[in-house]
């Protein structure tokens, strides 16, 4: 079955600094790759999503790159700010609305 | 306001009782999931379903069992708790096209 790996498990960064979070994936089927945010004590939100026909999405101050011959894809945060501090999840789905299999979680803590 | 509901929010039994938890959506969703999670660690699931009287095992084992006999309702059961079953258990849904995964805010459950 599908297998997703993340890393790093904690990053730590200064304010208005740049974060990125790294996942791969195993399945080669796999075609939906959306990240989530959890705070504290709340449940995981969507916050940006990709499909494998595109190679990269832009939301404001977050992006996703997807390589699929590589199998891995890739958050990255710009201008970090405290409220960005959460622990991120990535996940691989072999279609949109199907089962997802999540990463580990990383664990961002942006300093002020 | 459609949603995901979960229920209890928290719970605390002892060792050997039978517990349901509940999970009801209201967005006309007809996929369900039922993750696992310890505290800000990693997503598991542990059983999913696409459609009424239609249940799957997730790629995490456990000792859970679910239905669907209502396409709103997901209800999750233990037989028997024990101690190990210690941890929060995240209901989620989506439906078709391009509906991203909703989650619950979850039950913490403890088992003493």
């Amino acid at each position: 079955g599908e297998n997703v790996e993340q890393h790093p498990s904690t990053l730590s960064v200064q304010e208005g600094d740049s974060a990125v979070i790294k996942c791969t994936y195993s399945d080669s089927a796999s075609n939906y790759f959306p990240w989530y945010k959890q705070e504290l004590g709340k449940r995981p939100q969507l916050i940006i999503d990709i499909r494998s026909n595109v190679g990269e999405k832009k939301d404001q101050r977050i992006a996703v790159t997807l390589n699929k011959t590589a199998k891995h894809f890739s958050l990255h945060i710009t201008e970090t700010q405290p409220e960005d501090s959460a622990v991120y999840f990535c996940a691989a789905s072999i279609r949109w609305g199907g089962k997802l299999i999540f990463g580990q979680g990383t664990e961002l803590s942006v300093k002020p | 306001e459609a949603d995901i509901y979960q229920t209890p929010r928290y719970l605390v039994i002892g060792t050997g009782k039978k517990i349901t938890l509940e999970c009801s959506q209201t967005m006309g969703h007809d996929k369900m999931y039922w993750y696992q999670q310890d505290p800000g660690m990693e997503l598991h699931l542990i059983h999913y379903s696409y459609g009424v009287n239609s249940t799957e095992k997730g790629d995490l084992s456990s000792e859970s069992t679910v239905s669907r006999i209502r396409t709103e309702h997901f209800p999750l059961t233990l037989e028997s708790a024990r101690p190990s079953h210690t941890s929060q258990y995240l209901c989620a849904s989506t439906g078709q096209g391009r509906t991203p995964l909703h989650f619950g805010n979850g039950t913490r459950l403890t088992v003493t």
